[in-house]
């Protein structure tokens, strides 16, 4: 049974570039959430994404973009990068039929690091 | 908007001391959960506590929910090295399913 995945592992970008992150959620999730990790801080909610569409969302600017296809995979694109975007995303799956409210596993995460 | 503060922020002992960290929740909370992340890695889903006053063990770490549901800590009885990370208390908004998190306590352990 596959755990959250989530690619690229690492990537670096140069500020303006625009950027897609990708998750594939544990066997049985529906919902896929997005966080940002900035060094030495705790993980930021950005989006949450059920039935395709995004439910609820974090205090971030609208550069920050994402989508759930039909099979609960997930992207996050973030557009015209600043340095301040250099962190650590997380994708988090759970379920909301069967999950206790609010667990959520956390995939490997994907280092983005902004020049 | 909600806030979860952790105390301390950092914490360094000598392996077979023990070790606490503490979590305080602006708002009441429907349950906390606690998460591990080691150097380098993603954060780990370790425990959920939901009922008031609950306390839950796993082997040497003791979990605890307040009696107000507004505060946890979470307890390690002589640590080990490999017990060295950054522990996160993480809380659902009330209205919503995001999770809000602590900014975390890291702890190393001297051998």
């Amino acid at each position: 049974d596959a755990g959250v995945t989530q690619s690229p592992t690492h990537l670096i970008k140069t500020r303006g570039q625009q950027v897609t992150l990708r998750c594939s959620p544990k066997s049985g999730h529906d919902t896929v959430s997005w966080y940002q990790q900035a060094l030495g801080q705790g993980p930021q909610f950005i989006f949450q994404y059920y039935e395709e569409e995004e439910r609820q969302r974090g205090n971030f600017p609208d550069r920050f973009s994402g989508h759930q296809f039909p099979n609960y995979s997930s992207e996050l694109n973030v557009n015209a990068l600043l340095l301040g975007d250099s962190a650590l995303y997380l994708c988090a799956s759970s379920s909301l039929v069967t999950g206790t409210r609010g667990t959520q596993y956390f995939g490997p995460g994907t280092r983005l690091l902004v020049l | 908007g909600q806030q979860v503060m952790q105390i301390p922020q950092y914490q360094h002992v000598q392996e077979g001391e023990d070790f606490t960290t503490y979590c305080n929740s602006s708002t009441t909370l429907s349950n906390i959960q606690w998460y591990k992340q080691r150097p380098g890695g993603h954060p780990v889903f370790l425990i959920q506590l939901v009922k008031s006053g609950e306390v839950k063990k796993q082997k040497r770490l003791t979990f605890q929910f307040g009696e107000a549901k507004k505060n946890s800590s979470l307890h390690i009885t002589a640590t080990q090295t490999t017990d060295v990370g950054t522990y996160f208390c993480a809380g659902p908004e009330e209205y919503g399913n995001k999770l809000v998190f602590g900014a975390g306590t890291i702890l190393r352990v001297k051998s």
